[in-house]
């Protein structure tokens, strides 16, 4: 069974706009990461955070985490279509010798030009 | 090459088959994990190598599944007497060792059961 939940499902914003999507996990965490998938194959590493980390930033993504809430978030400032994809939270259990992460549901992006 | 490669990409069989899906890491790393990916949800965890040996393989659904990494760098998952159920997406990914690092996935293979 997968970790993490995310919301929303899914998400359609106007290019120029800022995407704002939402992970939850349930167990204490090594780090969280986000990936983003384009149609439905091979996932790119956006960014990580690390559990001692609050905020993290990287070009046009902005990644918070609150390990008191089990939550983080994930910005998209200023979208563009190509930004059109669906994006997973992923974090690895602390304690968990062998760091496999643990995905989220996802969130599909909807970049309209 | 520079990336994670799978192959096939694509792999399509028949109920009761015996399929076998091949990933070839990242020159160096020596972790290696499989997922599994169903449609319109997140991959989920099969099995972990450090090195040649099997470090976890909690996620494995059943005795069917079996995965190899016989020299520490290409691995095989092989699934036994296919099921409708096992269709989806198989990703492999690597990392440069232990401790949390970036996971570089492959483009997948998509299998179908028919």
């Amino acid at each position: 069974s997968q970790q993490g939940e995310e919301d929303p499902q899914a998400l359609s914003i106007q290019e120029g706009e800022n995407a704002t999507m939402n992970c939850s996990y349930k167990t204490s965490i090594n780090n969280l990461q986000w990936y983003r998938q384009n149609s439905g194959r091979g996932l790119v590493h956006l960014i990580l955070i690390r559990s001692n980390e609050r905020e993290k930033h990287s070009g046009r993504l902005r990644v918070t985490l609150d390990t008191s809430k089990k939550s983080s978030s994930l910005l998209i400032t200023a979208s563009r279509a190509a930004d059109t994809a669906s994006y997973f939270c992923a974090t690895d259990a602390l304690m968990d010798s062998s760091y496999k992460l643990i995905f989220g549901s996802g969130t599909r992006l909807l970049v309209r030009p | 090459g520079a990336g994670v490669s799978q192959t096939p990409s694509n792999k399509v069989t028949e109920k009761g088959k015996y399929v076998e899906l091949r990933c070839d890491p990242i020159s160096g790393h020596t972790a290696l994990y499989w997922y599994r990916q169903s449609l319109g949800q997140g991959p989920e965890f099969l099995i972990y190598f450090q090195g040649t040996g099997a470090a976890d393989d909690s996620g494995l659904p059943n005795d069917r599944f079996f995965a190899v990494r016989p020299e520490g760098s290409v691995s095989t998952l092989k699934i036994q007497r296919t099921e409708r159920g096992d269709s989806a997406v198989y990703l492999c990914a690597s990392s440069s060792g232990t401790g949390t690092h970036e996971q570089f996935f492959g483009p997948g293979t998509r299998l179908t059961v028919l």
